[in-house]
């Protein structure tokens, strides 16, 4: 069975500050594949990234970027600059392949507050 | 390119009423998926379709709950008879393959009285 842990349930921050969130994941399986969700106060889920259990490198994307490392098993969240739109509940989640499991393992969310 | 939608958005019903949520895919995805938000448990997986078969039902809750897809652009999910600790938001997603970015409708607000 697959878990993921996100153990900050909640973080506020002062806006321009750097903020990381962290996501801990566990899996038997070899080939697996890590998002990252954010759900605005709006209820929306928008999507952020999909990372392959092969690919360790690095992701940075604006003032996004995205640390995953296997030997920790973690696929980490950093947000440079931080603004008050940033505010929402981040998910990190897993999916395995094959199996008939193709549905995500979501963690239970990490609550993001900007403060102006 | 109209995203997943979801109907109704809000849904208010009292207990032992049946209860229909609604969900249509992005056009050309073969895979719909139906979640469940509640504070409690966070978000999970009740049961994924792909091409139009259940693959997974291992996630819905008792036999008040059941799915259907009975064409590639339908879903639904009924539970019947609701409980107030049914209450909670519902999530449809699709996707095009296997393991790739999942589309979140909006989501289904339901409160059972």
């Amino acid at each position: 069975a697959q878990k993921v842990t996100q153990a900050q349930t909640e973080i506020s921050v002062v806006e321009k500050e750097d903020v990381t969130l962290d996501c801990v994941y566990e899996t038997r399986d070899t080939t697996y594949y890590l998002f990252w969700y954010k759900q605005p106060p709006s209820g929306e889920l928008v999507f952020l990234i999909r990372r392959n259990s092969f690919d360790e490198q690095n992701e940075i994307s604006g003032r996004y970027s995205w640390n995953f490392q296997k030997s920790t098993s973690s696929f980490n969240f950093t947000i440079t600059a931080s603004q008050v739109v940033d505010s929402a509940v981040y998910f990190c989640a897993l999916s395995v392949e094959g199996g008939g499991a193709d549905g995500l393992t979501f963690g239970k969310g990490t609550h993001l507050i900007i403060q102006p | 390119d109209a995203g997943v939608i979801q109907s109704p958005r809000h849904e208010v019903t009292e207990m032992g009423q049946e209860v229909t949520l609604r969900c249509k895919p992005i056009s050309g995805h073969d895979y719909l998926f139906w979640y469940r938000q509640t504070m409690m448990r966070g978000l999970e997986l009740l049961i994924y379709f792909n091409n139009n078969v259940p693959i997974d039902d291992s996630g819905m809750p008792e036999d008040r709950f059941s799915a259907k897809m009975p064409n590639a652009s339908f879903s639904t999910l009924k539970i019947q008879p609701s409980e107030p600790r049914d209450s909670a938001v519902y999530f449809c997603a699709s996707s095009p393959s296997a393991l790739t970015e999942q589309f979140f409708g909006p989501g289904t607000r339901l409160t059972v009285l």
